[in-house]
C-alpha cells in the first residue's frame, strides 16, 4: 500500500546514547518533514527536505540531525539524546514544501529518553 | 512575532454545526490555510485548504476573511466519531510553516 511508514513507533533509550528515527514514503514526494509535537507546543518543525540531498531547518532543529540520501527516506538522528527530546515526532511527505498542498503523515514515533 | 492560535478545546453535541477559528497575523502572502484533523495515537489527517473567501468539501466548509488573519473551519451536524484534535497549519511571512496549538473537539451524545 502507498503511504508512509514510520519507525520504530515506541523507543526507550538513555540519555547520551544516540537514536534514529526511521521514515519511509512510497510515493515520491519531493518534499519530507519532521515535526516534534508536545503538549502546550503543538506540533513543531524540526527539519524538512526538498529533495535527495537537500534538507534545512525549521522552528526547533538543535540536537538533531538529518540525511535524505534516497527521495523515499528521510531518516531523523539524536546524535546524543536528552530528556528535552522526549516526544512523539511525526514524518511528513508533500508534493510542495509551503502550505498549498497537504501533508500526509506517518503515525509516529512516541520516544522516550530516561 | 507571529502567532498561530487556537482555542484549546470545544465541546459540543452530536447533530450541531461547530466552528473552530485560527488567528495567524503573520500569514505568507500567496500560501494556503491547511486544516487537519488527528485521532489519538495516529498522525494528523487534511480536512481542508483554501486561499481565500469559501471552500467546501465532503467533510468541512472553511472560511477566510479577506484580510486572510484568521480562518474558520466549520464541521456540519458533527457525529461522536468527529471527536478530536484539530489544527490549523499556516506559512507565515518568514517562510516558516506553522501549526496552530490545536482545538481539542468533544462531541457528546
Amino acid at each position: 500500500d502507498a503511504g508512509i511508514t514510520q519507525s520504530p513507533r515506541y523507543k526507550i533509550t538513555e540519555t547520551g546514547r544516540q537514536v534514529t528515527l526511521m521514515c519511509h514514503q512510497t510515493w515520491s514526494h519531493s518534499y519530507m518533514f519532521w515535526y516534534r509535537q508536545d503538549l502546550g507546543h503543538g506540533l513543531r518543525l524540526i527539519y524538512y527536505s526538498a529533495a535527495a540531498d537537500i534538507t534545512d531547518k525549521g522552528e526547533v532543529p538543535d540536537g538533531y540531525v538529518v540525511s535524505r540520501s534516497k527521495t523515499e527516506n528521510f531518516p531523523l538522528t539524536l546524535e546524543s539524546a536528552t530528556r528535552s527530546q522526549t516526544s512523539v515526532y511525526f514524518c511528513a511527505s508533500s508534493e510542495s514544501e509551503t502550505g498549498n498542498q497537504p501533508q500526509h503523515f506517518g503515525d509516529g514515533t512516541r520516544l522516550s529518553i530516561l | 512575532l507571529a502567532k498561530t492560535t487556537q482555542p484549546i478545546s470545544m465541546d459540543s453535541y452530536e447533530g450541531q454545526e461547530v466552528n473552530i477559528t485560527c488567528s495567524h497575523n503573520n500569514i505568507a502572502t500567496n500560501d494556503y490555510i491547511t486544516w487537519y484533523q488527528q485521532f489519538p495515537s495516529q498522525g494528523p489527517r487534511f480536512i481542508i485548504q483554501g486561499y481565500k473567501t469559501k471552500v467546501t468539501n465532503e467533510v468541512a466548509s472553511l472560511f477566510i476573511p479577506a484580510d486572510r488573519k484568521s480562518s474558520t473551519l466549520s464541521l456540519p451536524r458533527v457525529s461522536l466519531s468527529d471527536t478530536a484534535v484539530y489544527y490549523c497549519l499556516v506559512e507565515t511571512a518568514g517562510n516558516m510553516l506553522t501549526f496552530g496549538g490545536g482545538t481539542r473537539l468533544m462531541v457528546k451524545p
